[in-house]
């Protein structure tokens, strides 16, 4: 059973769509998180939902909307895509770090990444 | 922020060993990460650190810390083929009361092996 899966892996699209990709989790952790990476591989946080509630939103800008209906599931719509959004996001999940004193080491199970093209 | 730098590409032959280094801003980094990325995948864990050892063995993988300079390198004894990927090198700046993890990965480093 694969821990983190994200559909599609696979998305090729046109300026100004509006597209989604989604994410599901079964590892029964409570923090989801979504990464991009761009052409040259740097990874970056977009976002972090612990138990639903959004937690981390970095400089990302507002044609992105991340919604958790429940804590095991994570999507990412993004509305009137741009050229520049063509990357490869991945989803990811974690125990939250309020438990790290206590042997959480913290680490992130990632997805197998949707590549996003956009044209 | 948190700056994390590596250097972009290392080559070795099959059977030496590789070093791969990281070196980060952050000195309130508690845990330190390697991840590997084989291409068209996902992120996998290798090894950890936690922040107040400076050496982690497992199996392979060798991990130093150096604190006051701020250096984390891995290192693969005994480089194979199949180690052939991405690696990079991630801080976790906590405690994060918030309840997430927020890690700051470092620019990646390309290994290649050769026959």
């Amino acid at each position: 059973d694969t821990a983190v899966s994200q559909t599609p892996k696979y998305l090729v699209t046109q300026m100004g769509n509006d597209k989604s990709i989604k994410c599901e989790q079964n590892l029964g952790h409570d923090t989801m998180y979504w990464y991009k990476q761009d052409s040259k591989k740097f990874l970056k946080i977009m976002f972090s939902y612990n138990n639903k509630e959004l937690i981390i939103n970095e400089t990302v800008p507002n044609r992105f909307s991340p919604k958790s209906p429940d804590k095991a599931h994570l999507n990412l719509h993004i509305n009137s895509l741009e050229l520049g959004d063509s990357a490869v996001y991945f989803c990811a999940s974690s125990h939250s770090a309020s438990g790290t004193s206590g042997g959480n080491t913290g680490e992130l199970f990632f997805g197998e990444g949707s590549r996003l093209t956009v044209l | 922020g948190e700056d994390v730098e590596q250097s972009l590409f290392l080559s070795v032959r099959e059977g030496d060993s590789s070093v791969i280094n990281c070196t980060y801003t952050d000195s309130s980094s508690t845990y330190l990460y390697w991840y590997k990325q084989e291409p068209g995948a996902g992120l996998q864990l290798l090894t950890y650190i936690f922040s107040n050892m400076d050496m982690k063995q497992d199996q392979r993988l060798t991990v130093l810390l150096n604190k006051k300079d701020k250096h984390l390198s891995l290192r693969i004894a005994d480089t194979q083929t199949g180690d052939s990927a991405i690696y990079f090198c991630a801080g976790l700046r906590g405690p994060y009361t918030g309840g997430g993890n927020k890690l700051t990965f470092g620019t990646g480093t390309q290994l290649k092996v050769e026959l």
